[in-house]
């Protein structure tokens, strides 16, 4: 079974300041990878995903993230955040069968100073 | 832009009473699921569903919950017996096919008193 660590729980960065956000899955194959942001009471909105091919995947709001198979890591990054990015983010991981079931890990909160 | 559509956004109801989460899946998708995120936690598997069948559950998809797609558009989850520990936020989502994005709903927050 697949499954996948954060071990952030918190990360705070200045405004304008880059950002890394660090994700490790396990799984015996390639995995489906993902990355969803939730605002505080909101739903989950994907913000961007990996299944095959570039490496390095381009997602919503400016964000991106690199799958390294040899460090079984699928780190979120943006170069210069912003105020409205203070969310929690989660790094997912589905499996490549017939259920596709997605496992989250258990999250990072952003916090933003300004 | 099609998206899956939760019903109702807020449940509060009685420890012990019954309550049903209703989903409208996006109208091709294939792939049900339903996870639950209790509050400030990590949002968890409940349960998987294809072709009209629970194809998955995990350890706490126990006998008081269940699925139905009763009518070809709507994929409800039913809690039967609630407990206060049920409280949480409800995510339905859906698939197109195996190896496509899962979308998620907005959720519903389940309060049992």
């Amino acid at each position: 079974a697949q499954s996948v660590t954060q071990p952030d729980i918190h990360i705070t960065v200045s405004e304008g300041a880059s950002l890394e956000l660090r994700c490790n899955y396990s799984y015996g194959a390639t995995p489906y990878l993902f990355w969803y942001v939730q605002s505080p009471g909101q739903g989950l909105q994907l913000l961007l995903k990996y299944f095959s091919g570039d490496t390095l995947v381009q997602g919503i709001k400016g964000f991106e993230a690199e799958f390294k198979r040899s460090q079984s890591s699928f780190n979120l990054r943006k170069p210069s955040v912003h105020w409205s990015d203070a969310a929690e983010y989660f790094c997912a991981v589905g499996a490549r069968n017939r259920d596709d079931k997605i496992i989250f890990g258990k999250g990072t909160r952003l916090h933003i100073l300004p | 832009e099609p998206e899956v559509t939760q019903t109702p956004s807020h449940q509060v109801t009685q420890m012990g009473q019954e309550v049903i989460l209703r989903c409208v899946p996006i109208s091709n998708h294939l792939y049900f699921y339903w996870y639950r995120q209790i509050l400030g936690q990590k949002v968890e598997f409940l349960v998987s569903f294809y072709n009209n069948e629970i194809s998955e559950k995990s350890e706490i998809f126990d006998d008081q919950f269940s699925v139905e797609r009763p009518d070809g558009s709507n994929f409800t989850l039913k809690i039967r017996s609630t407990k206060l520990e049920d409280s949480a936020m409800y995510f339905c989502a859906s698939a197109e096919r195996e190896g496509t994005e899962a979308f998620f709903g907005q959720g519903t927050r389940l309060t049992v008193v």
